[in-house]
């Protein structure tokens, strides 16, 4: 079965530091792009980074300097490493896997099929 | 502020057809393809709808999407109860700052 689960996430200070996992199952990680993407508190979905196969990671402008994502092949897992946290930061977490199409112009066309249940991140003195 | 722009409310009676909207621009929505998310009470988002109208195994053909230039729709026919739901839009998009995926706000699905 395909599945993802993120763990790591908890109460942490402002200007503090924290890492997500998020284990694959049924699935290799270096094989796909994956992102996280993470919701406040009744807020929407807000994209945050992710990695292609080949390596090259993205990041969304909130998170640029501060978040690094990352995976580990041999333990099929993904991180994301959050530093300089800030209260903008509580969210729910979620980990997802990035599946492509090949459109009739011969383009992948991208889209997160698998996702995690999340874990909660929560920033706070 | 997100970058695609969705109803913040949608509403319909048992059995009825209600569509969502989404609005972005040619960076994203017009030159990428629209996946559809549907988001039940404290759950994790679920993929409803990818490459515009491709429905995955599993999701009823209640669920329609369409595309057309810089917007996106996302039908539901037959509308159940169980349809009560935030619903989100998503596309990649190919900004100059480099891609990224983008999201609209969400809108909440009542089914009266």
């Amino acid at each position: 079965e395909v599945q993802l689960v993120e763990t790591g996430g908890g109460l942490i200070q402002p200007g503090g530091s924290l890492r997500l996992s998020c284990a694959a199952s049924g699935f290799t990680v270096s094989s796909n792009y994956m992102s996280w993407v993470r919701q406040a508190p009744g807020k929407g979905l807000e994209w945050v980074s992710v990695i292609y196969s080949g390596g090259s990671t993205y990041y969304a402008d909130s998170v640029k300097g501060r978040f690094t994502i990352s995976r580990d092949n041999s333990k099929n897992t993904l991180y994301l490493q959050m530093n300089s946290l800030r209260a903008e930061d509580t969210a729910v977490y979620y980990c997802a896997r990035v599946n492509a199409v090949r459109g009739p112009d011969y383009y992948y066309y991208y889209y997160m099929d698998v996702w995690g249940k999340g874990t909660t991140v929560t920033v706070s003195s | 502020q997100s970058v695609l722009t969705q109803p913040p409310s949608a509403s319909g009676t048992p059995g009825q057809r209600v569509t969502i909207s989404c609005s972005g621009s040619s960076s994203n929505i017009g030159s990428n393809t629209v996946n559809w998310y549907q988001q039940l009470p404290g759950t994790a988002p679920k993929l409803l709808i990818y490459s515009n109208n491709q429905r995955p195994s599993g999701v009823p053909d209640r669920f329609s999407g369409s595309k057309s230039g810089t917007s996106a729709s996302l039908a539901i026919s037959g509308l159940q109860s169980e349809d009560e739901a935030d619903y989100y839009c998503a596309a990649w998009d190919d900004s100059l700052n480099g891609p990224k995926w983008v999201f609209g706000g969400g809108t909440k699905l009542t089914v009266l």
